[in-house]
């Protein structure tokens, strides 16, 4: 069974710019999280989504931005790009909302903003 | 406010030298902790799931307990490829998404 996959897997942009970034779940699960992992901060959850709703969110401004498609596919957006927002980051997949499913990450998409 | 702690932050072992990682949390009702395992430039690795007090999970040399405020996770005759951080995170009975605690840096020397 694949993995969580995210793309891309390195991204630099230019302070200013938008961003898309994209997570493909573990067939069959339905739930995506998303998080930002710095060195200062550790692993900050973003928001969650499932059968394509929000579900929760976390403490970032309204720059950061998500989606969920019918298939599952997630994808993140941040605009309006500044320099502290360079970080890795995690998608996460669950099978169900809310169960006591460990969610199991992709690989990251280490963003660099210059 | 649930929060999470990870105690120390950073350890160093020699090759066959156990010890434990700390994990303490407050959490407005557990609904689970997990351990997960990070390497350099890569997404966490899932460990164990563990949901109640007294509960024990074991893999290879790892083994992860659980108390009501804090959970430990036991580390026998380490390798040098166990180096990694390892990440303690907790569920509350009243949300999705999981907390995350700061991480222990663990370097096993051979």
């Amino acid at each position: 069974k694949a993995g969580v996959t995210q793309t891309p897997r390195y991204l630099i942009k230019t302070r200013g710019q938008q961003v898309t970034l994209s997570c493909s779940p573990i067939s069959g699960h339905r739930s995506v999280s998303w998080y930002q992992q710095t060195p200062g901060q550790g692993l900050q959850f973003l928001f969650e989504y499932f059968s394509e709703t929000q579900r929760n969110k976390g403490n970032f401004p309204g720059r950061f931005s998500g989606r969920q498609f019918s298939n599952s596919r997630s994808e993140m957006n941040v605009s309006t790009l500044e320099l502290g927002d360079s970080a890795l980051y995690l998608c996460a997949s669950r099978p169900h909302d809310g169960d006591q499913y460990s969610a199991f990450f992709g690989q990251g998409t280490r963003l660099t903003v210059v | 406010e649930d929060q999470v702690t990870q105690s120390p932050e950073a350890l160093r072992l020699q090759e066959g030298e156990s010890s434990s990682l700390n994990c303490s949390y407050t959490v407005s009702g557990l609904r689970g902790l997990f351990w997960y395992r990070q390497d350099p430039g890569k997404g966490p690795e899932f460990l164990f799931t563990l949901y109640s007090a007294g509960e024990e999970k074991e893999k290879e040399r790892l083994k992860a307990t659980l108390t009501k405020k804090e959970s430990f996770l036991h580390i026998t005759a380490p390798k040098p490829e166990d180096s990694a951080t390892y990440l303690c995170a907790v569920q509350a009975s009243d949300g999705q998404n999981f907390v995350f605690g700061p991480g222990t840096r663990l370097s096993v020397l051979p």
